[in-house]
């Protein structure tokens, strides 16, 4: 079976420092992964999203990136964080989708408090 | 562009009560819809999904859901709700252009209370 890990699972950074969250997928080849935010009482905006090995894309213009160095790992990063960035962040892997759509699978999230 | 729409942010229920937590979503292209809970500080868990066939979807722990195409709705019930039930509930909706991408509702956050 397929399990989806991230951690840290809470993080406390003070502005300006550098970030480094990490997911992995195991059980599954070749996944798309996908990292969203949570702000406090607010749904879900997705940040990024990889369909392989380098290949990111950025849907939210901001002072976080992303990288998929493995197949299956994603990590998201920040060289200087700010006060906005605080928030729940979740990685989610999905199958190749081949003629219709598959739902997300979601890790159990960090979460990130910025000082 | 694809947006979703979640008509209640908050909504309180006695146990055993009946519950509906309403979606509206709007869409130039065939949609496929989904509705996942979020327990407190956990990610969050697939209840059921519509991508085609039966309007009225089934899933896990007791939830049903009717897809409505003339009302853009993809509203979400429970005929008895436990105190269990008590999480946040995320209505989505499939981003098109491939790659599943979901766009994602703000979320309408169901308290059960004895």
């Amino acid at each position: 079976s397929q399990t989806i890990h991230q951690w840290p699972a809470t993080l406390v950074q003070p502005v300006g420092s550098p970030l480094s969250l990490e997911c992995t997928v195991e059980g599954t080849s070749n996944p798309n992964l996908y990292w969203y935010r949570q702000a406090a009482g607010r749904g879900l905006q997705l940040l990024f999203y990889s369909v392989g090995i380098g290949q990111i894309s950025s849907e939210v213009p901001q002072n976080l990136s992303a990288s998929r160095p493995q197949d299956r790992q994603f990590i998201l990063s920040s060289k200087k964080l700010l006060l906005s960035d605080s928030g729940f962040y979740l990685c989610a892997w999905t199958r190749l989708a081949l003629s219709s759509y598959n739902e997300q699978f979601f890790g159990p999230g960090t979460r990130l408090t910025v000082l | 562009a694809q947006s979703v729409t979640q008509l209640d942010s908050q909504v309180p229920v006695f146990e055993e009560a009946p519950v509906e937590l309403r979606c509206n979503y709007s869409s130039s292209v065939s949609v496929y819809l989904f509705w996942y809970v979020q327990y407190p500080n956990q990610g969050l868990q697939l209840l059921l999904k519509y991508l085609s066939g039966s309007t009225l979807v089934k899933g896990i722990n007791g939830f049903e859901a009717e897809f409505n195409k003339s009302q853009t709705s993809f509203h979400l019930r429970k005929p008895s709700v436990h105190i269990s039930d008590t999480a946040e509930y995320f209505c989505a909706v499939s981003g098109g252009g491939g790659y599943n991408k979901l766009i994602f509702g703000a979320g309408t956050r169901l308290a059960v209370h004895p």
